[in-house]
């Protein structure tokens, strides 16, 4: 199974600021990398596919970046409403795994 | 507007079953790949399933020979039987697309809470 880390595992930003969150696979998933959101309580949100491709309806201050083992989720300015959990999630065998996800908290 | 809407949670004993249904509109189940995740109190994500387009099925190990995951074209819906169930299954289940190429999850459910306890 390809085990997905991630880091840092919790961080705080305040409003304006760039943020960066790493996700690494254990072995190479060329660019079968997604990126969720989730809020408390809610669903995850599918933010980012294959490592850098913004999903329908997204705000283009997410970005991606990445190939093979090692991928970024950068957010350009934070806004207050991007508080919550982010996911690394693997599609590139099965089992799909999960990175253990991290959590954003807003100074 | 595709739309995802999981039922069928429950509190069960150990050993027990549940079938879990995911209705879908917007689009239609049997021309998708489809997942179940589950996320248990307080955890991260966790697969759990698979259907593919042509009917392959896919299963994470931990659930593997006890769950069974199904569609029914008629009703545009997607099931999980879960047998044998055991606490450590107690969680929040997501059935969710999956993109065609890169089988990312694109449209989630809001999700059915299945308690196992006795």
């Amino acid at each position: 199974d390809i085990q997905m880390t991630q880091s840092p595992s919790s961080l705080s930003a305040s409003v304006g600021d760039r943020v960066t969150i790493t996700c690494r696979a254990s072995q190479s998933i060329s660019r079968n990398l997604n990126w969720y959101h989730q809020k408390p309580g809610k669903a995850p949100k599918s933010l980012i596919f294959a490592a850098f491709s913004l999903q329908s309806g997204v705000p283009s201050r997410f970005s991606g970046s990445g190939s093979g083992t090692d991928f970024t989720l950068t957010i350009s300015s934070l806004q207050p409403e991007d508080y919550g959990t982010y996911y690394c999630q693997q599609s590139y065998s099965i089992p799909i795994t999960f990175g253990p996800g991290t959590k954003v908290d807003i100074k | 507007e595709v739309h995802l809407v999981e039922s069928g949670g429950d509190l069960i004993q150990p050993g027990g079953s549940l079938r879990l249904s995911c209705a879908a509109s917007g689009f239609t189940v049997s021309s998708n790949y489809m997942s179940w995740v589950r996320q248990a109190p307080g955890k991260g994500l966790e697969w759990v399933s698979s259907i593919y387009r042509g009917g392959n099925t896919f299963y994470a190990d931990s659930v593997k020979g006890r769950f069974t995951v199904s569609r029914d074209a008629s009703r545009n819906t997607m099931f999980l039987q879960m047998n044998s169930l055991r606490v450590e299954d107690t969680a929040v289940y997501y059935c969710a697309r999956d993109g065609d190429t890169w089988r990312a999850n694109d449209y989630w459910g809001q999700g059915t809470l299945v308690t196992v306890s006795s």
